[in-house]
């Protein structure tokens, strides 16, 4: 069964700090993954999304980047981190046959 | 762009009744629609989707209509359980990425 893997569940970082999220899918290839985030008391807003290994697709200009290194691996990161960068960031995947599955999200909060 | 949206931000509803949660989009190009549950602090959990091709799709005690003339869809869930207290999302997509709307926070009460 197809599951995914989305780390860490909660992270305080200082202004103007790195950031990096990471998120793992098993049990499928290829498939297309996201990066949504949402604000409190808000809906998600796609930041980016990715169909294949290299490729990445931004939906909103911002502080952040994404990366997909491996087939299964995509990455969040930023270089910078401002205050309007906290939110709960979700990862998502899907696949041909498959609706769109969502990991458990991590809260971050820029301090 | 697509633009998803909720009529209503809170629904109350007492446990037993059945409950209705309806939701407008914009883009006419939109060929999946899906409704997502999400508990506090918890990533969205799938509960139902529906293709264009289709008018109304039933799950266990859920049942999405589509109607494409309005662009209208909604959520109606049977016999209400204070288990289904949380925010619903639906979601609309033409392409590879998903539109959702604000939300709509549902409340059972005993």
């Amino acid at each position: 069964s197809q599951t995914i893997h989305q780390w860490p569940a909660t992270l305080v970082q200082p202004v103007g700090s790195p950031l990096s999220l990471e998120c793992t899918v098993e049990g499928t290839s290829n498939p297309n993954l996201y990066w949504y985030r949402q604000a409190a008391g808000r809906g998600l807003q796609l930041l980016f999304y990715s169909v294949g290994i290299g490729q990445i697709s931004s939906e909103v200009p911002q502080n952040l980047s994404a990366s997909r290194p491996q087939d299964r691996q995509f990455i969040l990161s930023s270089k910078k981190l401002l205050l309007s960068d906290s939110g709960f960031y979700l990862c998502a995947w899907s696949g041909q046959l498959y609706g769109y599955t969502f990991g458990s999200g991590t809260r971050l909060t820029v301090v | 762009g697509e633009s998803v949206g909720l009529h209503l931000p809170t629904l109350s509803v007492q446990e037993g009744d059945n409950s209705i949660i309806n939701c407008a989009y914009s883009n006419s190009a939109s060929d999946y629609f899906i409704w997502y549950k999400q508990e506090s602090g918890k990533g969205p959990q799938f509960i139902i989707d529906i293709r264009s091709n289709m008018d109304k799709r039933q799950g266990q005690r859920v049942t999405v209509l589509l109607n494409k003339t309005v662009k209208h869809l909604s959520l109606q869930i049977a016999a209400t359980q204070p288990g289904d207290s949380a925010v619903y999302f639906c979601a609309g997509s033409s392409g590879y990425a998903l539109n959702f709307g604000k939300g709509t926070s549902l409340l059972v009460t005993p």
